[in-house]
């Protein structure tokens, strides 16, 4: 059981490039979630899914997409990186067990993405 | 949205001292606050968590209480340890999948 795993760790672009951070989990969880973290920022929720073939955005979507064809798979595309993209990039997931409306949030071990 | 504000920032203690940090949120229909500990390089894990139908939680030395009030709610280490130093975060939200986050603590235990 890996839980949850992101590839790459790390990553270099070039403004105006375009990459898709990989993030998948063999937990059977329901609900994922991609946050971005900056110093002295916390982390901020860029989209989430609540299941196979659901997205919706979160507090800071622009700049990203997101699709979700699978329950253990839910990548983030950046369309035309920017340097204000620089960020250590976290996955998340929770089960959506019915009748549990809130559970543990896994998190993986991050892409520390660089814009150039 | 929701709006979390977390205090304070950086904080120093003693070991064998208590830590307190203090999360504020915004929207009253958030129900579920989290804690989150956060080493260097490492990715946050969940600590603590607590829902609005409870006042306190405690696991060992570990406590949060809730004011859904006034609208705060407090992370409590107690009897601090050097293996206690890192970043804490709160969150705040309706579920679990959709958080708003603290900009974090960070918390230094002295030997």
């Amino acid at each position: 059981n890996a839980g949850v795993t992101q590839t790459p760790k790390f990553q270099v672009l070039k403004t105006g490039q375009s990459m898709t951070l990989q993030c998948a989990q063999d937990m059977n969880h329901e609900y994922m979630s991609w946050y971005r973290q900056d110093p002295g920022m916390g982390l901020r929720l860029i989209h989430y899914s609540v299941g196979a073939g659901i997205t919706d955005q979160g507090e800071v979507p622009n700049g990203y997409n997101v699709s979700r064809s699978t329950t253990e798979d839910f990548p983030l595309r950046l369309l035309s990186a920017a340097p204000s993209q620089t960020s250590v990039y976290f996955c998340a997931s929770s089960t959506g067990t019915s009748g549990r409306s809130y559970n543990e949030q896994f998190f993986g071990p991050g892409t520390r993405l660089t814009v150039l | 949205g929701e709006n979390v504000e977390q205090h304070p920032s950086t904080l120093s203690v003693q070991e064998g001292d208590s830590a307190v940090i203090k999360c504020t949120y915004s929207d009253s229909a958030s129900n579920y606050f989290p804690w989150y500990k956060q080493e260097l390089g490492k990715r946050p894990q969940l600590i603590i968590d607590i829902r609005s139908n409870v006042g306190e939680k405690k696991d060992q030395r570990i406590a949060v209480t809730l004011n859904k009030t006034a609208k705060h709610f407090s992370l409590h280490i107690t009897e601090t340890q050097p293996e206690d130093s890192a970043v804490y975060f709160c969150a705040a939200g309706y579920n679990d999948y959709k958080l708003s986050f603290g900009a974090g603590t960070t918390v230094t235990v002295r030997a």
